[in-house]
């Protein structure tokens, strides 16, 4: 069981460019989870995913920013026309269940530079 | 709305001192609270939650309903100890299965 596995783990884009982060949960993890992480900042809520469904995205920017899970293969979180502000580590995280009680499995996360 | 907070950015103890690593939130309901490490170079793993009482590696965390609090408490610290800690908090309803985060606080424990 390899875990949560992210890549890429670092990403340059230049401004206005598209990034794509993958995310592959725990074998068996139905429910996906992407966090943001701002420099000396917690991380924060963007969206969950469980397969081919958008559960809650209610933490995602309104624009330039998706997510998808589909059926097969990984999540992909993609964020279109880069700016200097999306510059941050992205975290993904999978869970066997809704309830984040039992607690989810975090992924090494991808750190953007926007440039 | 919900929030965690975590005062202390910095902490440092020397070994074999307790340890209380703060932690104070708000939620309009009964949440489910937990701590998270992250130790250099690794991924964010949960440390203990509260439903579940438990003690990991010597830590132990008590929610007081009356103060908002879940600190995370070690009586005797040790160098591997050293690492950065969230306290994270889990609604229901709505926000089911989502986890609102502290900032963290990065524990240092000197030899």
């Amino acid at each position: 069981n390899a875990g949560v596995m992210q890549n890429p783990r670092h990403l340059v884009r230049r401004r206005g460019q598209e990034a794509r982060l993958r995310c592959s949960p725990v074998k068996g993890h139905s429910h996906v989870y992407w966090y943001r992480q701002l420099p000396e900042e917690g991380l924060k809520f963007m969206v969950y995913l469980q397969k081919e469904n958008i559960i809650d995205e209610s933490g995602m920017p309104k624009e330039r920013f998706s997510a998808e899970f589909p059926k097969e293969g990984p999540s992909i979180l993609r964020i279109q026309q880069v700016v200097r502000g999306d510059s941050a580590a992205y975290f993904c995280a999978s869970s066997p269940m809704t309830e984040a009680n039992y607690g989810y499995t975090f992924g090494s996360g991808t750190r953007l530079t926007v440039v | 709305a919900q929030r965690v907070t975590q005062p202390e950015k910095l902490l440092s103890v020397f070994k074999g001192a307790p340890v209380e690593l703060k932690c104070n939130y708000s939620y309009s309901g009964s949440p489910e609270l937990f701590w998270y490490v992250q130790y250099s170079r690794q991924r964010l793993q949960l440390l203990l939650r509260h439903i579940s009482r438990e003690s990991i590696k010597g830590f132990t965390a008590d929610l007081n309903k009356g103060e908002t609090s879940f600190h995370l408490k070690k009586p005797f610290a040790q160098e591997e100890d050293s690492a950065m800690y969230y306290c994270a908090l889990s609604g229901r309803g709505s926000t089911l299965g989502r986890l609102y985060f502290g900032r963290g606080t990065q524990l240092t424990v000197w030899p």
